[in-house]
């Protein structure tokens, strides 16, 4: 089946420290989400990019589509410790429908 | 808050029974799709359902069945348990359109498998 990758898996990092995870694909994506899930909760959604080359920013995040459309990155600078928890992209993989397929997540521990 | 609810949030099955999962969605939203998560990993397609109807499913077998409601709320059911089904089972809500809208999670409901 359709598979999304993500690097890296954990990434622990002192607070106001830059952390990136990156998102792969071998097929060509119609568009991607990014979720954040808080250790015991649950996915919220953070954004959705659907052209190619998209940048997108929300306050110390920054998200970006890859021109190929295969992959993509989610950017935090300056991390705090309300950044914890785990980072996933969901795609959806052309003439895949509507139905996501998430990445493995990378989980980001902040060091205060 | 995401308005999505699901019910119940644990609950402990034997090996072979079956057991059904609740979840209403968002006001609004006409599109529920149903996630397994394993401890530590993504959350993995079920299925989803758009109007009543199945509207795709992931790898997962046919005793993995749902539902949608003309309020459409949603069950999932699965038959026949094994122990690697225990899991966390997320539903998420979303108005259907494309490109495919905000989804909003429920909490989830922990099932374990004995």
């Amino acid at each position: 089946g359709q598979q999304v990758m993500q690097i890296p898996q954990y990434q622990h990092v002192q607070e106001g420290e830059d952390f990136t995870t990156y998102c792969n694909s071998s097929t060509t994506l119609s568009n991607i989400q990014w979720y954040k899930q808080r250790p015991g909760g649950h996915p919220v959604f953070l954004i959705q990019l659907v052209k190619s080359g998209e940048v997108k920013k929300q306050k110390r995040l920054t998200f970006q589509f890859g021109e190929a459309k295969k992959n993509s990155s989610l950017h935090i600078t300056a991390t705090q410790t309300t950044d914890v928890g785990t980072y996933f992209c969901a795609a959806v993989p052309d003439n895949y429908g509507q139905n996501f397929v998430f990445g493995p997540g990378t989980r980001l521990s902040v060091l205060p | 808050e995401t308005g999505v609810t699901q019910s119940p949030t644990h609950l402990i099955k034997t090996r072979g029974q079956q057991v059904t999962l609740r979840c209403s969605s968002q006001s609004g939203h006409n599109t529920v799709s149903w996630y397994q998560q394993a401890l530590g990993q993504g959350p993995q397609f079920i299925f989803q359902y758009y109007r009543e109807e199945e509207n795709g499913r992931g790898n997962f077998p046919p005793r993995f069945s749902g539902l949608q409601f003309p309020n459409y709320s949603s069950e999932l059911n699965v038959n026949a348990l094994e122990l690697d089904d225990s899991a966390l089972y997320l539903c998420a809500s979303s108005w259907y359109g494309t490109p495919p809208t905000e989804a909003f999670f429920g909490q989830g409901t922990r099932l374990t498998v004995v």
